[in-house]
């Protein structure tokens, strides 16, 4: 099993340009998360989904747009990228209440 | 409100020293994490607990219900120990997880 894979590990934008973070876990898990860490901020939830075909908002969703494509598969997409998106983002994944798997994290620079 | 509150943010210790690092919630949980950080690296899940202690290597996990904390110790610290260690939550009722602010460890040889 890969775990949890996130593409790509790093990546450098200028204002304005769009992107987007994929991500894929192969535990058969239902739940999926997207968390930016940003320093002194601890792990900070933008968007989550329960399961196939639902997403929801978290703490921090203002500039993002996600997509859970398949039950696998769970996307970030930034339309618009801005120096305040300059973060390291992680994709998670969990089998209900069991258990937390991280993807390795992208090093997104908005310049 | 779903809160955790972690302490301390900072701790430096000498090599071989006993190490706690504790964890507070608001409310009833269906499960807690404890993870861990490496710098620059990612995020790898130590412990799930809901009740009681659970033990791997040098770590042990507690978790105190009615008092809603709980305690990450590390036994003979040693620098490879270094790293931010997180306690994040899952409120019962609730989807996601709530994260503490992390505990930034150094171990010194």
């Amino acid at each position: 099993n890969a775990g949890v894979t996130q593409t790509p590990k790093f990546q450098v934008l200028k204002t304005g340009q769009s992107m987007t973070l994929q991500c894929a876990q192969d535990m058969n898990h239902n739940s999926m998360y997207w968390y930016r860490q940003d320093p002194g901020m601890g792990l900070r939830l933008i968007y989550y989904s329960a399961s196939e075909g639902t997403t929801d908002k978290g703490e921090v969703p203002n500039g993002y747009n996600v997509s859970r494509l398949n039950k696998r598969e769970f996307s970030l997409r930034l339309e618009s990228a801005a120096p305040s998106q300059t973060s390291v983002y992680f994709c998670a994944s969990s089998p209900e209440w069991t258990g937390v798997n991280f993807g390795p994290g992208t090093r997104l620079t908005v310049l | 409100k779903n809160e955790v509150e972690q302490s301390p943010q900072n701790l430096t210790a000498q090599e071989g020293e006993f190490i706690t690092i504790n964890c507070s919630y608001s409310v009833g949980i269906s499960a807690l994490h404890w993870l861990q950080q490496h710098p620059g690296g990612g995020i790898v899940s130590l412990f799930m607990l809901s009740s009681g202690k659970k033990k791997h290597g040098r770590l042990i996990a507690t978790i105190n219900i009615q008092e809603k904390h709980s305690s990450l110790h590390i036994t003979a610290s040693h620098p490879r120990d270094s790293a931010v260690y997180i306690c994040a939550a899952h409120f019962q009722g609730a989807q996601k997880l709530v994260f503490g602010q992390g505990t930034r460890l150094t171990i010194n040889p």
